[in-house]
């Protein structure tokens, strides 16, 4: 199966910032990769899906670029309701494999 | 709207099955793709699975080939993930998801709430 490796792990910021969050992939993934947020005991939410395509309904403070093996996921200003869990997701070869998460906290 | 309704939590003993289901609405269930994912306490999220609602085609994870079973109901708009041999390390939280396939990709666009399957003796 494909490995995901997220980075990092977790990270600490404010409101108003800018992050970046990277995923690497084990082999190439072609643009075959989601990015999800999970708040906790509630399930995950699509933000982005092929690399860089934002989900209806998503602000446009996330953005996804990348390509191959690596991408990131970046968000322009952080808001109150941004602090969570985000993973990717390749899904270019099943079985699908998400990275182990990065939680953002304030 | 786009709706993912899960059975409720589920207490098993080691060596049990438990099946979860994961009722659809608000679209036409036989022409998407539904996939199981779990997420075992403070681990990374698992595929498991999927079934095709219309074809009724399956696809397991080498991870729990063997083990999982996934099928469907047209007639209820409902599939069914059940997993067989429970050992503790199965406890986790069970999803089931639509995939949305459009344009050469495809993403998981609507979730269930997630159903807790403690395996305990």
């Amino acid at each position: 199966a494909i490995q995901m490796t997220q980075s990092p792990s977790s990270l600490s910021a404010s409101v108003g910032d800018r992050v970046t969050i990277t995923c690497r992939a084990s082999q190439g993934i072609r643009n075959d990769l989601g990015w999800y947020q999970q708040k906790p005991g509630k399930a995950p939410r699509l933000l982005i899906y092929a690399t860089s395509t934002l989900q209806s309904g998503v602000p446009l403070r996330f953005s996804g670029s990348g390509s191959g093996t690596d991408f990131t996921l970046t968000i322009s200003s952080l808001q109150p309701e941004d602090f969570a869990t985000y993973y990717c997701l390749q899904d270019y070869s099943y079985p699908y494999t998400f990275g182990q998460g990065t939680k953002l906290e304030i | 709207q786009v709706q993912l309704v899960q059975s409720g939590a589920e207490v098993k003993k080691p060596g049990a099955s438990v099946k979860v289901s994961c009722k659809a609405s608000g679209f036409t269930f036989t022409t998407y793709v539904f996939h199981w994912v779990r997420q075992a306490p403070g681990q990374r999220l698992e595929c498991m699975g999927w079934i095709n609602a219309g074809t009724g085609i399956t696809k397991y994870s080498p991870e729990f080939q063997g083990r999982v079973s996934i099928t469907r109901d047209t007639s209820a708009s409902t599939i069914y993930m059940e997993l067989s041999g429970l050992r503790s390390e199965d406890t986790a939280v069970y999803y089931c998801a639509r995939d949305v396939f459009s344009s050469s990709y495809n993403w998981f666009d609507s979730w269930g709430q997630g159903t807790l399957v403690t395996v305990s003796s």
